[in-house]
């Protein structure tokens, strides 16, 4: 089976830094993607790593490491605009097909 | 160039009566899958097609649901009879050659 967890909640300063956590077990892992959702519309893709290190895109980094079953999203200068939800969630080719499983979520909310 | 377009966007029915959730991928993408979400158990996994076919319905909570793909720009998942329980936001998402999901704007449904 599969299992992921993630803080519920966060907050944080305008400007700031945020690191969120997502630790996760699974069979037939093939990649962690994070999603954005803000309230009341659909997730979005923000990244993706299936190897080891840090992706960058812009304000937004993600860090994997398959042997600790870890990754963070880091997201930098915060903006009242980045106050949502994040997803983390873990591709899983266990059958033979690639599903995606998503964690919880983490509420972010930035204030000023 | 027009995402993955759910119908009805909101739905209020009485327990009992038989909701039909109806969801067109995006053009050229070959998996299509229904997820729900509330408050309490996230983004769960009910069904994932791939080339019309469904793989895994392990995720369907029960009997009363099913799910059809009849062909590759149409799906639907219908509940027959349904409960309160069943109220939540349903997403249909599709995928690209790259693994990335692409979710509709979801349909709120209201069982009471």
């Amino acid at each position: 089976g599969q299992n992921i967890d993630q803080p519920t909640e966060m907050t944080a300063t305008e400007g700031a830094i945020v690191q969120i956590n997502c630790t996760y077990q699974t069979s037939g892992f093939n990649g962690l993607f994070w999603y954005q959702q803000h309230a009341g519309e659909a997730p979005t893709f923000l990244s993706y790593n299936v190897l080891d290190g840090l992706e960058e895109k812009g304000r937004f980094s993600s860090f994997l490491s398959r042997s600790k079953g870890y990754s963070y999203l880091l997201l930098k200068e915060l903006q009242m605009k980045d106050s949502a939800s994040y997803l983390c969630a873990v591709r899983d080719h266990s059958g033979g097909y690639n599903k995606l499983i998503f964690g919880a979520g983490t509420r972010l909310a930035v204030h000023p | 160039d027009a995402g993955v377009i759910q119908s009805p966007r909101h739905e209020v029915t009485e327990m009992g009566q038989e909701v039909t959730l109806r969801c067109k991928p995006i053009s050229g993408h070959d998996y299509l899958f229904w997820y729900r979400q509330t408050m309490m158990r996230g983004l769960e996994l009910l069904i994932y097609f791939n080339n019309n076919v469904p793989i895994d319905d392990s995720g369907m909570p029960e009997d009363r649901f099913s799910a059809k793909m009849p062909n590759a720009s149409f799906s639907t998942l219908k509940i027959q009879p349904s409960e309160p329980r069943d109220s939540a936001v349903y997403f249909c998402a599709s995928r690209n050659y790259t693994g990335e999901l692409f979710f509709g704007e979801g349909s709120r449904l209201t069982v009471l």
